[in-house]
């Protein structure tokens, strides 16, 4: 089956502490991993992929197949981090996006 | 930057009525899709569309549930007779067929169904 986990619903840091959002996968096959983040009143926007190995606002994520994991850290959190993040994986044969539950982030001063 | 627009950003339907939820995809791109989202679950896949057709649906995009893309611009869902269960956000989105995981969302239409 093919599936996303985002065990947390709430994490709640302060500022400038590090943040690691998990996300977990099911996929036989290769995968294609994305973060997507929401924040207060605005659309769902792209965050990271995978394969670009980039980092954004901060950001970075590690695809580790062996762990099926694909977990978004940041080593010094930011008030403007708080928002919605979403873990995504896009099932090819089936031309869509599987996402997870979100984790919401919020970073308190 | 080109973005995806959604209208209305509100409708308030009572059940049983018809409704159709309007998005316009950025313009050069080729896949468009249909996402909800009840409230406090997961966003989930409707269907998917390319080239004037159903690529993919999921088992929620029953008989009741329809897209089409009348003119260049506009990508649109109907709903035919609404449920109470049909409240939700619903997101369109759309993508290059280079890039298809990375999928541009609109800021969504929320549906209340009474």
């Amino acid at each position: 089956a093919q599936r996303v986990t985002q065990p947390e619903k709430l994490l709640s840091v302060f500022k400038g502490a590090p943040v690691e959002l998990k996300c977990n996968y099911s996929y036989s096959g290769s995968p294609e991993l994305f973060w997507y983040v929401q924040y207060s009143r605005q659309r769902l926007q792209l965050l990271l992929r995978h394969i670009s190995r980039e980092s954004i606002k901060g950001f970075t994520a590690d695809l580790n197949k062996g762990e099926t994991s694909f977990h978004l850290k940041k080593p010094f959190a930011q008030e403007e981090d708080s928002a919605m993040y979403y873990c995504a994986l896009f099932s090819g044969g089936y031309n869509k996006l599987i996402f997870g539950a979100g984790t919401r982030l919020a970073v308190h001063p | 930057e080109p973005e995806v627009t959604q209208t209305p950003s509100h409708q308030v339907t009572q059940m049983g009525q018809e409704v159709i939820l309007r998005c316009v995809p950025i313009s050069n791109h080729l896949y468009f899709y249909w996402y909800r989202q009840i409230l406090g679950q997961k966003v989930e896949f409707l269907v998917s569309f390319y080239n004037n057709e159903i690529s993919e649906k999921s088992e929620i995009f029953d008989d009741q549930f329809s897209v089409e893309r009348p003119d260049g611009s506009n990508f649109t869902l109907k709903i035919r007779s609404t449920k109470l269960e049909d409240s939700a956000m619903y997101f369109c989105a759309s993508s290059d067929p280079l890039a298809l995981g990375e999928q541009f969302f609109g800021p969504g239409t929320r549906l209340t169904v009474l």
